[in-house]
């Protein structure tokens, strides 16, 4: 079972539609967390960084939320666009891991007009 | 762009061939990594430089050999692969070393197809 689990594998909207993704994790003690995003055809970019301290972190439309004691973040998506259809992929760094990156297998996200 | 190329963005291969792919950043980054990406899997991490001597190696088998001649270039030369090596191979860069606080700057990937 992997230390990090995605839902839901994938996902479409409507355009100007908001969506949440859920990102579970069970890698302890815990050092940070990152949100990516990847367009079909690129590698992964990232949207956001959070570590223990943070609850919430924007960038743009994207907001990502940590809650550290039950090990869940969410990538809420606002007023979604058709270039937001994408792979987004959370992404944990763990001490027991050597602060290695854990990756989960991402939520596939289609926005349609 | 990421600041970070791939080539050949495209392979396909016998497995009785031999390949490499190729990887330059221009970020002045000191760490660079290999990553295999397949279909609704985790990216799965197989090497990492940091200033140019490699610092891990995730039991890849021997069938991948990476070289690192400077901080901006990496390679990953490739033999007698199997059909299940087919995926799509992610090179990425980080400034000072391999600390996970450092953001991982990804290149458009190389889709290797073995048949």
């Amino acid at each position: 079972k992997n230390q990090v689990e995605q839902s839901p594998q994938s996902l479409i909207i409507l355009e100007g539609k908001n969506c949440t993704l859920q990102c579970n994790y069970t890698v302890s003690p815990f050092s940070n967390l990152r949100w990516y995003k990847q367009d079909t055809g690129r590698g992964p970019v990232s949207l956001t960084i959070m570590t223990f301290s943070e609850n919430t972190k924007s960038n743009g439309r994207y907001t990502a939320t940590l809650d550290a004691d039950t090990k869940q973040s969410s990538l809420h998506i606002t007023a979604s666009q058709l270039s937001d259809s994408a792979s987004y992929i959370c992404v944990v760094s763990g001490q027991e891991y050597g602060n290695k990156l854990v990756f989960g297998a991402g939520t596939i996200l289609r926005v349609k007009s | 762009e990421t600041g970070v190329t791939q080539t050949p963005r495209h392979l396909v291969m016998g497995m009785t061939n031999k390949k490499s792919l190729k990887c330059e950043q221009h970020l002045g980054h000191n760490a660079m990594y290999w990553y295999k990406q397949s279909a609704k899997k985790p990216l799965e991490l197989m090497f990492v430089y940091s200033l140019e001597e490699r610092v891990e190696n995730n039991s890849v088998p021997s069938r991948f050999s990476p070289e690192c001649p400077n901080s901006s270039h990496l390679f990953l030369h490739l033999h007698t692969l199997q059909p299940e090596d087919s995926a799509l191979y992610l090179c990425a860069s980080s400034r000072e070393g391999v600390s996970s606080y450092n953001e991982q700057f990804f290149g458009p990937g190389t889709r290797l197809t073995v048949l």
